[in-house]
């Protein structure tokens, strides 16, 4: 099965503090993604990547960055976190070879900036 | 531009049958995907659509026309662990998926 892990799955912060959320997939697939979820709104894409040191920015990357220095690994950085950053982030993986749309999700981390 | 709408809460009974809609405008597409989503929890993929029709897997089975811009999702034999946020997505003319706020679905006993 595939796997996707997440570093934490609740994690609290104060504004203006830096922060990191990594992501971790076992099954070898090259694209991975950065969501954030809120009530009321769809999924919304911070950024993705199709390979190792690649990134490409989403619909909402301000505030955000990125490094996929591994395959399997794809971390998000909050340069400087803002309440307005508070939010359920979701990680996922696809394959290359399958339907771009199907997507392997980790569980989540539910960010609180206080 | 481009959107996606499907109803933002369900309620449907125990054994019966509910049908979940979603509508779409896209510049360009390439396929339709549902997604399931439990409560705190991840979305996992059900579904995935490109031509018209139906595609049934079990109690399951979600249906697309192209030209309508219009899929639904139909589950069957409901059970109480059906009750979850049902997200529909598109895949467009870059194969980027846009999603749906999702349609949360509440089974009675």
């Amino acid at each position: 099965d595939v796997k996707v892990t997440q570093s934490s799955r609740y994690l609290v912060k104060r504004t203006g503090e830096k922060v990191f959320l990594e992501c971790v997939q076992d099954m070898d697939h090259e694209n991975m993604f950065w969501y954030r979820q809120d009530p009321g709104l769809g999924l919304r894409l911070i950024y993705f990547s199709y390979d190792v040191k690649m990134k490409e920015k989403g619909d909402i990357p301000e505030g955000y960055s990125v490094s996929r220095e591994k395959k399997e690994r794809f971390s998000l950085i909050l340069e400087s976190a803002s309440t307005n950053q508070t939010s359920m982030y979701l990680c996922a993986s696809s394959s290359a070879g399958g339907h771009v749309g199907e997507q392997f999700f980790g569980p989540g981390t539910r960010l609180t900036v206080l | 531009g481009q959107n996606i709408d499907q109803p933002t809460e369900m309620t449907a009974t125990e054994g019966a049958i509910v049908q979940i809609n979603c509508t779409y405008q896209t510049s360009g597409f390439n396929g339709l995907f549902w997604y399931q989503q439990h409560a705190g929890e991840a979305p996992t993929f059900l579904s995935y659509n490109v031509l018209d029709g139906l595609e049934e897997k079990g109690r399951f089975s979600s249906f697309l026309s192209r030209s309508k811009g219009y899929s639904y999702l139909l589950l069957k034999e409901l059970q109480m662990k059906d009750s979850a946020s049902y997200l529909c997505a598109i895949t467009d003319s870059n194969y980027q998926l846009i999603w749906g706020a999702g349609t949360k679905l509440i089974i009675k006993p």
